[in-house]
């Protein structure tokens, strides 16, 4: 079963902040963040891994609420440079795959000038 | 700049022919993963190769198979290519264990007609 994101889509002006939500229903042992723009393929922003903790690079920053199996993106004072559709993908706890991410449905996310 | 390519970029392929994708790991890492993304979904995950292994399958038909050799490059086959399968097929490569980012390739547009 997918992750399920939230908003489904996301309109803002430059400057302004947005946070996009993922929640599983399955344990969780690490949620990637990734951003793709229209005809290319996904780039890696952040991982986080089950303890709870909440990682920054730049004006993008991320949590993880392990109990909750929840994550969060927090995207600050945003540019032009961050629209594009934000998938959370998860690895579930206990498995041996390694490489297999579940993908939320993903978040349409529009800066505009 | 991933360290992951993939080839060719774009293809179109007649309904019931056979194609073969291929895919070059970031180096050093021994994990390869497929995904398939349809237009405007996440990422499906198709496989997951460890060690020239399968190693997980996601819900995808017997007639996707891969093969991944001692330099850790990988190759995805489909036969009897159907219309649905036409999608963006994205190669991943990490190193097994579940902490690790998973960086993608540019991927394959696959059309079928």
């Amino acid at each position: 079963q997918q992750p399920v994101q939230s908003p489904q889509a996301v309109i803002l002006r430059e400057g302004e902040d947005a946070v996009i939500n993922c929640s599983s229903s399955k344990a969780l042992y690490s949620v990637h963040w990734y951003r793709q723009k229209h005809g290319e393929a996904p780039v890696f922003l952040m991982i986080l891994l089950k303890g709870g903790e909440q990682k920054g690079h730049e004006k993008i920053s991320a949590s993880f609420n392990e109990k909750k199996q929840q994550s969060s993106l927090y995207l600050t004072a945003s540019q032009l440079s961050y629209s594009g559709t934000y998938f959370c993908g998860t690895v579930n706890a206990g498995g041996t795959s390694y490489g297999k991410l579940t993908f939320g449905q993903g978040t349409i996310l529009t800066v505009h000038p | 700049e991933t360290g992951v390519t993939q080839s060719p970029t774009h293809l179109i392929k007649t309904r019931g022919q056979q194609v073969t994708l291929r895919c070059s790991s970031q180096s050093g890492h021994n994990t390869v993963s497929w995904y398939q993304q349809a237009l405007g979904q996440g990422p499906q995950f198709i496989f997951q190769y460890y060690r020239e292994e399968e190693n997980g399958r996601g819900n995808f038909p017997p007639r996707f198979s891969g093969l991944q050799f001692p330099n850790y490059s990988s190759e995805l086959n489909v036969n009897a290519l159907e219309l649905d399968d036409s999608a963006l097929y994205l190669c991943a490569s990490s190193l097994a264990y579940s902490g690790n980012t998973i960086y993608f390739g540019e991927g394959s547009w696959l059309t079928v007609v």
